[in-house]
């Protein structure tokens, strides 16, 4: 089972980024978004598809539709440069965590 | 405050055999799901393994099945991985992390900072 997201989004400061994740059983199986940092551990931006936990900025969102999740973040800042990753379960019930394989932000 | 704590990593040969630890404190740990996540050198997030709060449900990834044991001890806070027959594609820094749905459906996700293993002659 694989998710899919693009390799790298380029985005300005200010302006608002998109990142894509597609897999088939994102229908059926909540979706997970973190941020990952060099030397850093993962950080939950998004769970349930679209819940933020706490402490995490109203600048980051989830939304949901078919096959797809996206992570939007508005207003992006220069320390938004990471990796992101989205995290979801196969639905056969075989492999409760799969990952991305990544997209790096580049703040430009 | 809480902490999740990986220890255990180090140099190891192919072929061989290594046992990582991670303690929790600072939460009630027995009720968390918890996981084996690894991130080999320039390349990504890789889920290793998953078990449940009280060991019924165990899962592998098919690149360490057969290969790697999950286990956990409730009464030490502790979940371990034992990987064996260690390979060079084995090498990255090794999370774990503890996750919990509760009856409100609110979600709470802890992580540790990693442990490296290299699998180097």
């Amino acid at each position: 089972y694989e998710l899919t997201q693009p390799p790298s989004v380029s985005v300005s400061p200010g302006q608002t980024a998109t990142i894509t994740c597609s897999g088939d059983s994102v229908p059926k199986e909540y979706a997970y978004w973190y941020q990952k940092k060099t030397g850093q551990a993962p950080v939950l931006l998004i769970y349930k598809d679209t819940e933020r936990p706490s402490g995490i900025p109203e600048r980051f969102s989830g939304s949901s539709s078919g096959t797809t999740v996206t992570l939007t973040i508005s207003a992006v800042q220069a320390q938004d440069e990471a990796e992101y990753y989205c995290q979801s379960a196969d639905s056969s019930g075989s492999y409760p965590w799969v990952f991305g394989g990544g997209t790096k932000l580049i703040v430009l | 405050e809480v902490q999740m704590v990986e220890s255990g990593g180090g140099l190891v040969e192919p072929g061989g055999s290594l046992r990582l630890s991670c303690e929790g404190s600072g939460f009630t740990f027995s009720p968390f799901n918890m996981n084996w996540v690894r991130q080999a050198p320039g390349k990504g997030l890789e889920w290793v393994s998953s078990i449940s709060s009280l060991s019924t449900r165990i899962y592998y990834a098919d690149s360490v099945k057969g290969r790697f044991t999950i286990s956990r001890d409730n009464a030490k806070n502790s979940v371990f991985l034992h990987m064996s027959s260690l390979r060079a594609e084995d090498t990255a820094v090794y999370y774990c992390a503890g996750h919990l749905y509760d009856s409100d459906g609110y979600y709470t996700e802890y992580w540790g900072q990693g442990t490296q293993v290299t699998v180097s002659s």
